[in-house]
């Protein structure tokens, strides 16, 4: 079955913390994620695919297909990074995880 | 970037009555386009896959005479939400689907509808 999981609903932490998103995914073939964001009371929006490699707003995340997972870091957290995150799977559709709220206190 | 539009962002409607929510691509062609629903605080829900010129897609457990879809043109698509009950207030979100040189296609969102039944 196709599926995202992302066991945290809610992750607290200060400014200047690290931070890490957590997604696993289940798919039999060759996944393709994505990251997407959403602030408050604005559209989800697209923060990082993996296959780009990419580091957008001091976040990364790398594919490990052996834990078949799609972690999202970021090594210093911001006030402004307080959101909704949340890890999709693309299979012609995108599937979503049932989301993780960042809070970042100052 | 890709940009979509949803008309009207917010309705308020009587229960038993139909309500139309409009989704646009602005700045490009979309011959795909998604609807979601999102409860609040939980994630998106896919309800169906739109195709430009034909019937569209309906996930399990959707019901697609409650919830027409029409995707007449390459930058429209519509949803309407026939005979309204209170159950089916939510914030409904449609997504167009981009072929892009990265990945095979990306999505855009657009900014929501939240519809109000009384």
């Amino acid at each position: 079955a196709q599926r995202v999981t992302q066991p945290e609903k809610l992750l607290s932490v200060f400014k200047g913390a690290p931070v890490e998103l957590k997604c696993n995914y289940s798919y039999s073939g060759s996944p393709e994620l994505f990251w997407y964001v959403q602030y408050s009371r604005q559209r989800l929006q697209l923060l990082l695919r993996h296959i780009s490699r990419e580091s957008i707003k001091g976040f990364t995340a790398d594919l490990n297909k052996g834990e078949t997972s799609f972690h999202l870091k970021k090594p210093f957290a911001q006030e402004e990074d307080s959101a909704m995150y949340y890890c999709a799977l693309s299979t012609g559709k995108l599937i979503f995880g049932q989301g993780t709220t960042l809070q970042v206190k100052p | 970037g890709a940009v979509v539009s949803q008309h009207p962002s917010w309705v308020i409607c009587k229960s038993g009555t139909s309500v139309k929510i409009e989704c646009r691509s602005l700045d490009f062609q979309a011959t795909t386009m998604f609807w979601y629903r999102q409860f609040p605080k939980q994630s998106l829900m896919l309800m169906a896959t739109s195709n430009e010129g034909s019937k569209a897609t309906y996930e399990q457990g959707v019901e697609k005479d409650k919830f027409l879809i029409n995707h007449a043109s390459l930058t429209l698509s519509t949803l309407t939400v026939t005979s309204a009950h209170p159950e089916d207030s939510s914030f409904y979100i449609c997504s167009a689907r981009v072929p892009t040189r990265a990945t095979l296609y990306e999505q855009y969102f657009g900014p929501g509808t939240r519809l109000t039944v009384t």
